[in-house]
Formats: structure tokens, sequence, C-alpha cells
């Protein structure tokens, strides 16, 4: 079953425009994070920012924020004042940190393509 | 600072050939170490991880092998390659405590198999 979830494969956003990336996961572990990767068209995969679940606020780093609601178990990016360059694929990731130890290994979801229209 | 270093970035090779993809951390001392490859178009796929030299653990029953001779160094091997092996690989390292350090990806190595 997957554990991590993306409902959209492509999206669209007109410049300066907020968008929210959907991401659902699934575990029974009561401690686990939450990740958003960017990959632009080069391949590299750029780290953009962390959720834990044991934290009280939403994560924010400059104009990426993540809306975490845990009872409904998603983390939505959001992105402000989209530019240009925002144009890539995004990529949501959960690490469970079973009791039995923690290898660190990201699940990664299937991946939203994300377009900046000028 | 720590750096990630992949190669080669591109490679086209024939079937039944073999492979060697190696990748290098610098920087940081007993990192975690992960071999992803991504279909076009499609999430990563996690093949291998490692938490100490000779430590290797599978994810995916596969042709491929992985190794980590040294603490920093992580290599990603085939007898034979098939067809299906052609896509883009990753390699990453994560830091301690792990719980709460991302992934850091190498530049990628982006393979085709004729």
């Amino acid at each position: 079953a997957q554990k991590i979830t993306q409902t959209q494969p492509g999206m669209f956003v007109q410049e300066k425009e907020a968008v929210t990336l959907d991401c659902t996961y699934d575990t029974s572990d009561p401690s686990y994070g939450l990740f958003w990767y960017k990959q632009p068209s080069s391949g590299e995969m750029i780290f953009l920012i962390y959720q834990g679940s044991y934290d009280q606020q939403n994560a924010t780093e400059g104009r990426y924020s993540l809306n975490f609601q845990k009872a409904r178990k998603s983390a939505n990016l959001v992105i402000s004042a989209s530019q240009l360059g925002d144009s890539a694929m995004y990529f949501c990731a959960m690490r469970e940190q079973p009791y039995s130890g923690n290898t660190g290994k990201l699940i990664f979801g299937q991946g939203t393509t994300l377009q900046v229209k000028p | 600072s720590q750096t990630i270093h992949q190669w080669p970035a591109t490679l086209v090779q024939p079937v039944g050939s073999p492979l060697s993809l190696e990748c290098t951390v610098e920087g940081t001392s007993n990192p975690n170490l992960y071999w992803y490859r991504q279909a076009a178009g499609r999430g990563l796929q996690l093949l291998f991880y490692s938490v100490g030299i000779g430590q290797i653990s599978s994810e995916v029953p596969q042709n491929l092998s992985a190794s980590r001779p040294q603490d920093r160094q992580f290599i990603l091997s085939s007898k034979k390659l098939l067809l299906s092996d052609s896509g883009f690989y990753l390699c990453a390292w994560s830091g301690r405590p792990v719980y709460n350090s991302p992934l850091h990806f190498g530049n990628g190595t982006r393979l085709t198999v004729t």
C-alpha cells in the first residue's frame, strides 16, 4: 500500500501567487518525520522543509510552509509568492521512526510537477 | 561543510555489461548512506542503505549490489546490466541524529542500458 500519496501529478500557478501541493501519508508509528524536496529539471534533489510528528507548530522556511494536519495525516506544502524558478517537481517523503531502530531511510511519493506561469 | 560527490553524471552501457557507480561524502563521519533509483517522471525507490562500514541492507531484490568499503564511500554495482536497470541513480547521506536529519543527495547518474 502507498505510504505517501501525492494526488496532483501536475499543477499550474501564476507568478507571485501562492500554491498548495498536497501530500497524505500512512503510518502506524507515533513518531515520524515528513520532508519536502524540490527537483528541478537538472535532477538534483533539494531539501526544502521538515516537520516532526510531535512538533506543535507548522514548519516554515522562507517562502515555504508546511500545513501539517496530523489527524488527517496530511502534510501539504505551501509556496507563497511563486517565482519562475519554482517550476520543478516536488516530492513529499516520510521517515518512520520505530523504537527498534532508525535507519533514516525516506519513503517518497510520486511527485507533483509545478509550473509557474509568467 | 559537507559535500557529496557522485560519478559519472551520465553513462550508456550495453546489456550484459558490468556497472560501477561511486559516491563519496566529505566533511562528515559515520554517515548513513543510501542508493535510490528514479524512473522517468516518477518517485524515488530506495535500493540500498548502509549504517556503517561493511553494513549493507537491500530493499529491492534485483541484480544490483552495493558495498561500503570505507566510511564515506558507497558503491553500486552490477555484474550484468539489464534493460530495466536504466534510470536515474541518486546517492544520499544523512547525519546524526538521524530522526530529523534530511537526506542530502548527490547530483545523480543517468544510466541508459542499450
